[in-house]
């Protein structure tokens, strides 16, 4: 079974362009995860889908961040207009719906602002 | 503010030996304490977890202590191999029902040496 696919792996964009980062979630998985990491720091929760809903959208930095996942599927995570400080690896997870389920984790996105 | 703060950032130990990461955090509502193991190129991958009602979990090599008191918990790694050299992440997260939302360490770099 195919794991949580995410693309581009990497992606270098110059400051003022868009971004459209892209996560196909493992079949079945209710609960869809972004998260992102800058260099050297924590991973941080950005967002949290049930199906098409967002659930939690706390972590999401500003509103040059969006993120829809259509029809419950695939999820997409648009940046826009990109500033430096958004250079980090971008992960989604997903997982089952219920107590105590395991999130799996794409390979990430790497994004370098210049 | 860091809710969950990894110590070292980086860690080097010779094979066979005992390899130590420690993690504390500050919010006594989460009630799940995973570890996560990342190759390079790769997503964060479950290693091991635990809940607090639980001093401590043993999985082969892989031993979590955790001291619910001091809000502490480690992650022990015996007989370390050059094949566990990776980055791995200790992280707590409170079970919404359906879904875990997860806050991350900054990760310890482990390298083990022939």
């Amino acid at each position: 079974e195919a794991g949580v696919t995410q693309f581009p792996s990497h992606s270098v964009i110059e400051k003022g362009q868009t971004v459209t980062l892209r996560c196909d979630p493992i079949s079945g998985h209710d609960n869809l995860y972004w998260y992102r990491r800058v260099m050297g720091k924590e991973i941080k929760f950005l967002l949290h889908f049930v199906k098409e809903s967002k659930q939690d959208e706390s972590g999401m930095p500003n509103n040059r961040f969006l993120a829809e996942r259509t029809g419950g599927t695939y999820s997409t995570l648009k940046v826009q207009p990109a500033e430096l400080e958004d250079s980090g690896v971008y992960f989604c997870a997903s997982s089952f719906w219920g107590l105590n389920t395991e999130a799996f984790f794409g390979q990430g996105t790497r994004l370098t602002v210049v | 503010q860091q809710q969950v703060k990894q110590s070292p950032q980086s860690l080097i130990v010779q094979k066979g030996g005992i390899s130590i990461i420690n993690c504390a955090y500050e919010n006594t509502a989460f009630d799940y304490f995973p570890w996560y193991q990342q190759f390079p190129g790769k997503g964060p991958a479950l290693l091991i977890a635990i809940r607090p009602d639980v001093s401590e979990k043993k999985e082969g090599r892989f031993t979590i202590s955790f001291n619910k008191s001091a809000k502490q918990f480690s992650l022990h790694i015996m007989d370390s191999q050059p094949g566990d050299s990776a980055t791995y992440f200790c992280a707590a997260s409170l079970d919404s029902g359906g879904y875990q939302k997860v806050t991350f360490g900054t990760g310890t770099k482990l390298q083990v040496i022939p």
